[in-house]
């Protein structure tokens, strides 16, 4: 089966500007999450949805990021505006039973500057 | 609430064992265990449930105890391709599948 696509793969902005992520998750997984990752860290989670309806986004800093899954498939994660401390790599994962765990895209690394 | 995973690093020869611990502080429903080469995305190595048993495939496993809250994984005769990065991630329970992931443990397989 085809894994969690995601793009872009490399983003460097500069502090300020907006960015935006894609995530395509395996077919028939209904939970997605985004996590951040800052280098030499766990992953971090920033969202989780079921479906197309949010469960857990008490980690996003709802000042600057947004996320949306339309029709419960695809989703995007926005940045707006960019902050240097940002910088890391934005990972988008889907599941479908527990005990399955996790399937984890291969990220996006933002550098901002 | 996040883990505490420890050792933070390890290096071994191939052939050794290792033992990296996830410990938490909170009341623990499952514990998964993922490694993570450099560039590429974590990858799900197994999960433990609360009441389950240890767990393991080839010479790679995994205990959990409850009383503790900690779990280890365990790597016997370990190979080139195990080098990498080791992440718990832990699970409180509840209908919210989501995991809180540790610091990662790297670990360097030498020849």
């Amino acid at each position: 089966e085809a894994g969690v696509a995601q793009s872009p793969r490399y983003k460097i902005i500069e502090k300020r500007q907006s960015v935006a992520f894609w995530c395509n998750p395996i077919s028939g997984h209904a939970t997605l999450y985004w996590y951040q990752q800052i280098l030499g860290q766990g992953p971090k989670l920033l969202i989780q949805f079921q479906n197309n309806g949010v469960v857990d986004d008490s980690q996003l800093p709802k000042d600057r990021f947004s996320a949306e899954r339309l029709k419960g498939v695809d989703s995007t994660l926005k940045i707006q505006p960019a902050k240097l401390e940002d910088s890391a790599v934005y990972l988008c994962a889907s599941s479908l039973r527990r005990v399955d765990g996790y399937t984890f895209g291969s990220g996006t690394r933002l550098t901002v500057v | 609430q996040q883990p505490v995973q420890s050792p933070q690093a390890v290096i071994l020869r191939e052939g050794e064992d290792a033992v990296i611990n996830c410990s938490s502080s909170k009341a623990l429903y499952s514990v998964h265990w993922y490694r993570q080469k450099h560039g590429e995305a974590p990858v799900f190595l197994m999960i433990l449930l609360k009441g389950g048993e240890q767990k393991g495939h080839d010479k790679i496993s995994a205990s959990f105890n409850e009383k503790k809250q900690q779990s280890s994984l365990y790597l016997t005769a370990s190979q080139l391709s195990y080098s990498g990065t080791y992440f718990c991630g832990t699970e409180l329970g509840g209908s919210n599948y989501k995991l809180t992931f540790g610091k990662g443990t790297l670990l360097t397989v030498n020849p």
